[in-house]
């Protein structure tokens, strides 16, 4: 099975800054597929880059990019020149690979505040 | 936006009653995901169903049950309800049925109180 852990309930950043987001995931599958999500306060969840197990380059979607670090089972999200409309939760998320469905774990999330 | 449309968008309603929520996916995308955001659980995956068929089944509980309909949109119905049962229940659909790296798009979700 499995497990995605998010270690930071909140995160502080000041307009401007990058801030890194943490996750790390337990998996005895080779191959999978990790995804971050944002969930501001109005409830909806919006896709914002993916990392495969056996991509060889780290995911960038322009302010975003994926820290990965496969030995280390760490899929970080970096989130540059921060944005008060990037106060949000942030999900990280797996799924296996190569089977015939796809369910997505989540992590319990982290709460990002941006300030002025 | 998604493309991924959820109705109702609220939904309140008493303990022991039984309630319908809707979803139709992106066009073009032939996977229905169901999941459910509460408090206490965080998201858990509920189902997956890929072209009418149902796919993957994960902490779904009986008195729940889904459908996917030839249009492809899908119902989530939830019967005997419990206060427990109270959470943000999510739609998501993605083009394609196995594991891969298309993302899953999310609806808006729909907001169910039980009182």
């Amino acid at each position: 099975a499995q497990k995605i852990t998010q270690t930071q309930p909140g995160m502080f950043v000041q307009e401007k800054e990058a801030v890194t987001l943490d996750c790390t995931y337990d998996t005895s599958d080779q191959s999978y597929g990790l995804f971050w999500y944002k969930q501001p306060s109005s409830g909806e969840m919006i896709f914002l880059i993916y990392q495969g197990s056996y991509d060889e380059q780290n995911a960038t979607e322009g302010r975003y990019s994926l820290n990965f670090q496969k030995a280390r089972k760490s899929a970080n999200l970096v989130i540059s020149a921060s944005q008060l409309g990037d106060s949000a939760m942030y999900f990280c998320a797996a799924n296996r690979r190569n089977t015939g469905f796809q369910k997505l774990v989540f992590g319990t999330g982290t709460r990002l505040l941006v300030s002025p | 936006d998604s493309g991924v449309t959820q109705t109702p968008k609220h939904l309140i309603t008493a303990t022991g009653q039984r309630v319908t929520l809707r979803c139709s996916p992106r066009s073009g995308d032939l996977s229905v995901y169901w999941y459910q955001q509460s408090l206490d659980q965080g998201l858990q995956f509920l189902i997956q169903y890929y072209n009418g068929e149902e796919r993957a089944k994960g902490n779904i509980l009986e008195r729940f049950s889904a459908q996917q309909f030839p249009d492809l949109h899908s119902e989530l119905n939830l019967s005997s309800l419990e206060l427990g049962d109270s959470a943000l229940y999510f739609c998501a659909s993605s083009a394609g049925g196995g594991g891969s790296n298309q993302p899953q798009h999310f609806g808006d979700g729909t907001r169910l109180s039980i009182l």
